[in-house]
């Protein structure tokens, strides 16, 4: 069975602080990696994907992958209470057939 | 505007009986995918489509059917509703880009 795993949190944080969010994966022939964000009561938007080893920044966001250690993680820099969310993981193959972590919820206090 | 819709939002049903949820999309895109979204289990997907006529089995397929007649439109059939298929459902979309844009999700209850 293909999984992702997430600590389902909560996670939470103060104003300004860094936010790291980690994942782990089965499926070691997993190609794409993906973070969604989801507010209370809406639909995942995707904030970031990785694909290679190594970290890619995209603003405040930083996703980082190791695919010898089959983990990925998710650092939000400088968090705001809008960052607060649940954050899910995601990993695919072939981009078509994915699968989600049960997501992080996070937090950010003022 | 560019966006994927979901008919019914919010459905209430009883065993047995047949449902469809509808899925449309206006940005032309190929690839479109049903998921079911539970607490503590994340997101799932039930069935993607490449393209037109081309359908396939996500991880939890079973006790849905889909169709994919026209490139806008991928509706998720219940053959025979049963309360584990309780949920909210999530259609989603995709061009050529990686981006997956979800509708607005539809929160069915089976009694």
């Amino acid at each position: 069975q293909k999984e992702v795993e997430q600590n389902s949190g909560p996670l939470s944080v103060p104003e300004g602080a860094i936010a790291s969010l980690n994942c782990t994966y089965s499926d070691r022939g997993s190609q794409s990696f993906f973070w969604y964000r989801q507010y209370s009561g809406k639909s995942p938007e995707l904030i970031m994907s990785i694909y290679s080893n190594g970290d890619k920044e995209d603003g405040r966001f930083t996703a980082q992958l190791n695919k010898a250690s089959q983990y990925v993680s998710l650092l939000i820099r400088d968090s705001q209470p809008s960052d607060s969310a649940t954050y899910l993981c995601a990993e695919s193959y072939n981009n078509n057939d994915m699968r989600f972590g049960a997501g992080t919820r996070l937090t950010v206090k003022p | 505007e560019a966006q994927v819709t979901q008919n019914p939002r919010y459905l209430i049903t009883v065993t047995g009986k047949k449902l469809t949820v509808t899925c449309s999309q206006n940005m032309n895109h190929e690839y479109m995918s049903w998921y079911r979204q539970d607490p503590g289990l994340g997101l799932r997907q039930i069935y993607y489509s490449m393209n037109v006529e081309v359908t396939d089995k996500g991880d939890v397929p079973e006790g849905y059917k889909v169709s994919r007649k026209e490139k806008r439109n991928f509706p998720l059939i219940l053959e025979s509703p049963s309360p584990n298929q309780t949920s909210l459902y999530f259609c989603a979309s995709r061009g050529q880009t990686e981006t997956q844009y979800f509708g607005p999700g539809t929160r069915l209850l089976v009694l």
